[in-house]
């Protein structure tokens, strides 16, 4: 089992859609969780980082995370065609505090 | 904030052929730096990563080396590329004692044949 679950999609929704993007994970240990975009063929960009439980909205964006289920959301409002990319969750914590562990990504084509 | 360089931006290589990426950061010292590879439509997948001069962890056995002959900068090395090198190298940075979150630079996309 990998230690992060992420739906690869793709996931096609019209624009103005609500979007939720999910993770799952395994490791309780884990606190800091961010989710990243990526434009095909472009490095990641950071787009949210949370640390520990709780809510944290910028703009369209909000990022949720539940640690007594480990599980975390990343909410789109108002979709737009430019959000259309891949969507990384990614998180660390405990031993691995050096390094991210990454889901393999949701792929996200906003239609016009 | 970071700025994270990389380059080539593409490369071909053939099977056999050496190879040097770099990764050059600007705005922070003393970064924690990590080299990625990302295989189309995957995953990334964790290389190498250093806490600082001269202190490289590999993360999987494989025929790349990794090196970092100064603060800020980061090197992916190999003697004979093989064809399942090909990939997009992504180097990314962490600024040692703050949050855990990584910067990544534009990436380099390695085709070899």
């Amino acid at each position: 089992q990998k230690e992060v679950e992420q739906d690869p999609g793709p996931l096609s929704v019209p624009e103005g859609a609500i979007v939720s993007l999910n993770c799952t994970y395994s490791n309780s240990a884990f606190q800091y969780f961010m989710w990243y975009r990526q434009y095909s063929r472009k490095g990641p960009e950071l787009l949210m980082y949370t640390y520990s439980s709780g809510n944290k909205e910028d703009g369209r964006f909000t990022a949720q995370v539940d640690k007594s289920s480990k599980y975390i959301s990343l909410f789109i409002r108002d979709s737009q065609p430019s959000d259309s990319a891949t969507y990384l969750c990614a998180m660390s914590g405990g031993d691995s505090s050096y390094k991210l562990i990454f889901g393999s990504g949701t792929r996200l084509l906003v239609r016009p | 904030s970071q700025t994270i360089h990389q380059w080539p931006a593409t490369l071909v290589q053939p099977v056999g052929s050496p190879l040097s990426l770099e990764c050059t950061v600007e705005g922070t010292s003393n970064p924690n730096l990590y080299w990625y590879r990302q295989a189309a439509g995957r995953g990334l997948q964790l290389l190498f990563y250093s806490v600082g001069i001269g202190q490289i962890s590999s993360e999987v056995p494989q025929n790349l080396s990794a090196s970092r002959p100064q603060d800020r900068q980061f090197i992916l090395s190999s003697k004979k590329l093989l064809l399942s090198d090909s990939g997009f190298y992504l180097c990314a940075s962490r600024t040692a004692g703050a949050s855990d979150t990584q910067y990544f630079g534009p990436g380099t996309r390695l085709t070899v044949l």
